[in-house]
Formats: structure tokens, C-alpha cells, sequence
């Protein structure tokens, strides 16, 4: 069984820190991962895609991915009340249609 | 801009009741999932479809079908529903080739009484 893991938190950070968040999987042959974030009641939403190693930035939010060490990493800088979410991490099966391995989600808190 | 749509945002049915959840995309996506979405289990597949008339099991199939007779059109079904089928019910569709992200609809809270 492939696995998606992550801290489920809740995560609290104060306005304005970098919030770090965190996801393992277990499939070595995995090549693309994805950041959704997910408000209360709402839907999740696509936030970040990486596909290579090392960093990518998008605005305040830079994914960061470790094959090798099968780790990918989502950080928030400047975080806001409003990134108050909980953040799923996701990784493509190999063996599917696109199909998704979801972690359970990390739950975010910024306090102001 | 992408886009997925679900027939209801909330719905609640009675036991037994037959209950059909429709998800329309306009993006032309091939692939289609359902999910279901509960408290501390996270998101679980129940079907997905990768073609018109094509349908896969995801790991929760048991009391639930589908039907997919066009493109953007993929349907939920409850043939008869019961009370552990209150859920958050999750769409969502992708394109086939590459290694691409799957886009959610809105939801539909369904509550089986």
C-alpha cells in the first residue's frame, strides 16, 4: 500500500512566521507531487505542483522536494489568518490515471 | 479557468432512498474521480473513470456506482443509501497524459437520515 504521511498537526504559528509544513510517501518511483489547501467546509485547492528537486516558489509559498530522501515540503512565508487551512499533500500513483495518493492533511492555525 | 461543478452543495436524503450526485467539468479532462471525505480518514476514492462509458474501482466501491455516458459528465450513484453514507462527497477531474493535478468541485454535504 502506498502512503502518503503527514503530520496532522494542528500547526500554530503567529502572523507573520514561516509555517513549515511536512509530508513523507512511500513509493521511490514517484515523480510528481502536489499542495492543496483545504478551508473548513470547502473543497481542496490547488496551490503548488513539483516535479524536480530542490525548491520551487510561488509568492509567499515555496515547495521544496527530496527524492532521495522521499520528503517534500510546503513553507508559507509572512503567514497570514487567512492560510488558516488544512494543507494535503499529494503524490501521482505511477501505476494509474493520474490517480492521487493523498496524506491526511496538516491543520494550519495563524494567530494574529 | 478551471472548472468543476456538482449538481448540490447540500443535500439530505432518508435511508433506503436512491440518490444521484452529478459533477460536470469543462476542461476537457479525460480522467474523473468521486471521493468521499470524512473526519480523520481523509480523502477516499470510491471511482474514477478515465474515458466515456470507462469505469474503475477506487477502494471504497461497495454501495455505490457510476455512470459517465459524456465526457464531462460523471455521475454518483447511491442505490440505496444508508446512514454511513453521510459525507462529504468530492469530485474531481484531470487530464490523462503527464503527470498532472487533479481539480475538485465544491462538494456536497450528504446527510442519509
Amino acid at each position: 500500500q502506498k502512503e502518503v504521511e503527514q503530520n496532522s498537526g494542528p500547526l500554530s504559528v503567529p502572523e507573520g512566521a514561516i509555517a513549515s509544513l511536512n509530508c513523507t510517501y512511500s513509493d521511490r518511483g514517484s515523480q510528481s507531487f502536489f499542495w492543496y489547501r483545504q478551508y473548513s467546509g470547502k473543497s481542496p485547492e490547488l496551490i503548488m505542483s513539483i516535479y524536480s528537486n530542490g525548491d520551487k516558489e510561488d509568492g509567499r509559498f515555496t515547495a521544496q522536494l527530496n527524492k532521495a530522501s522521499q520528503y517534500v515540503s510546503l513553507l508559507i512565508r509572512d503567514s497570514q489568518p487567512s492560510d488558516s487551512a488544512t494543507y494535503l499533500c499529494a503524490v501521482v500513483d505511477q501505476t494509474g490515471a493520474n490517480n492521487l495518493f493523498f496524506g491526511t492533511g496538516t491543520r494550519l492555525t495563524v494567530i494574529p | 479557468d478551471v472548472k468543476v461543478t456538482q449538481s448540490s452543495r447540500y443535500l439530505v436524503k432518508r435511508t433506503g432512498e436512491k440518490v444521484f450526485l452529478e459533477c460536470v467539468q469543462d476542461m476537457d479532462h479525460e480522467n474523473m474521480f468521486w471521493y468521499r471525505q470524512d473526519p480523520g480518514l481523509g480523502l477516499r476514492l470510491i471511482y474514477f473513470s478515465y474515458d466515456v462509458k470507462m469505469k474503475e474501482k477506487g477502494d471504497i466501491p461497495e454501495g455505490y456506482s457510476v455512470s459517465r455516458e459524456k465526457k464531462e459528465r460523471f455521475s454518483l450513484i447511491l442505490e440505496s443509501a444508508s446512514t454511513n453514507q453521510t459525507s462529504m462527497y468530492l469530485c474531481a477531474s484531470s487530464l490523462s497524459f503527464g503527470r498532472q493535478p487533479q481539480y475538485f468541485g465544491p462538494g456536497t454535504r450528504l446527510t442519509v437520515l
